[in-house]
C-alpha cells in the first residue's frame, strides 16, 4: 500500500532559526498537502502542492513528484509555529507528522 | 462561509452505547471524509464519500457506519462503542476539480469511551 514517511519526527528550534521538514511517499502522487496542527488540535491548511514550489510568507514548499518527496521550509521560526506538521498524499494517506517546538 | 462544522465538540460514552457525530459543510464540496486521530499519531481514514448517495470504506471502517443523503451532511455513526474508539474524530471536505482534492477540515470531536 501507499506509504508516507515524515522526518524528522521531532524538531526543537530556537526562535529565529530555519528548518526543513521532509515527506517521502512510496508511489507517484497527484495530490500532496501540508497541514499544521496547532496546540489546540486544529488542522490548518498550509499548501496544496502536487508538484512545483509555492511560498506563503515565511513558509514555502517544494514537491518533486518524480523523486517522490516534498519539503516544507520554515524560515525565521516563531513560537507560534510550534505544533505538528503533517503531509498527506493521495488526499487521505497521512504521515505520522513532525512535532516542532520553537523556544523563545 | 462557516466551512466544515462538527458537533459535538466533546462526548463521553459508556461501553456499548451508540452515537452519531455530525458533520456539515457549506462549500458545495462533493467529497467528504471522516478520520480518526489517536494520541501522538497521524490521521487514519475511516470512510469517505464522493457525492450524495455514494460512500466507501477507508483504512479503519470497523465499528462505524456513514450515510450521505445530501451534499452538505456526512454523519458518522458509532454502534456499540468500545474503548478502542476513544479518539479525536475529524471531518473534512474537498472539491475535485481537474484532479485537485484540496481538503478542508472541521475542528474535530473528542470522544472518550469508558
Amino acid at each position: 500500500g501507499i506509504q508516507v514517511e515524515q522526518s524528522p519526527p521531532d524538531l526543537i528550534l530556537q526562535e529565529g532559526a530555519n528548518s526543513t521538514l521532509r515527506c517521502n511517499f512510496s508511489d507517484s502522487v497527484n495530490n500532496l498537502q501540508w497541514f499544521h496542527q496547532n496546540p489546540w488540535g486544529q488542522l490548518i491548511n498550509l499548501f496544496y502542492i502536487p508538484s512545483g514550489t509555492k511560498q506563503n510568507g515565511r513558509l514555502s514548499a517544494t514537491t518533486v513528484a518524480t523523486e517522490r518527496y516534498s519539503l516544507l521550509y520554515i524560515s525565521s521560526s516563531q513560537t507560534t509555529d510550534s505544533g505538528v506538521y503533517f503531509c498527506a498524499a493521495f488526499s487521505w494517506r497521512f504521515g505520522a507528522g513532525t512535532r516542532l517546538t520553537v523556544k523563545p | 462561509n462557516a466551512g466544515v462544522t462538527q458537533t459535538p465538540k466533546f462526548r463521553i460514552l459508556k461501553i456499548g452505547q451508540s452515537m452519531t457525530l455530525q458533520c456539515t459543510q457549506d462549500m458545495n464540496h462533493n467529497y467528504m471524509y471522516w478520520y480518526r486521530q489517536d494520541p501522538g499519531m497521524g490521521l487514519k481514514l475511516i470512510y469517505y464519500s464522493v457525492g450524495a448517495g455514494i460512500t466507501d470504506k477507508g483504512e479503519v471502517p470497523n465499528g462505524y457506519n456513514v450515510s450521505r443523503s445530501t451534499t452538505e451532511d456526512f454523519p458518522l455513526r458509532l454502534e456499540l462503542a468500545a474503548p478502542s474508539q476513544t479518539s479525536v474524530y475529524f471531518c473534512a471536505s474537498s472539491y475535485s476539480v481537474g484532479g485537485s482534492y484540496e481538503q478542508y477540515f472541521g475542528p474535530g470531536t473528542r470522544l472518550t469511551v469508558t
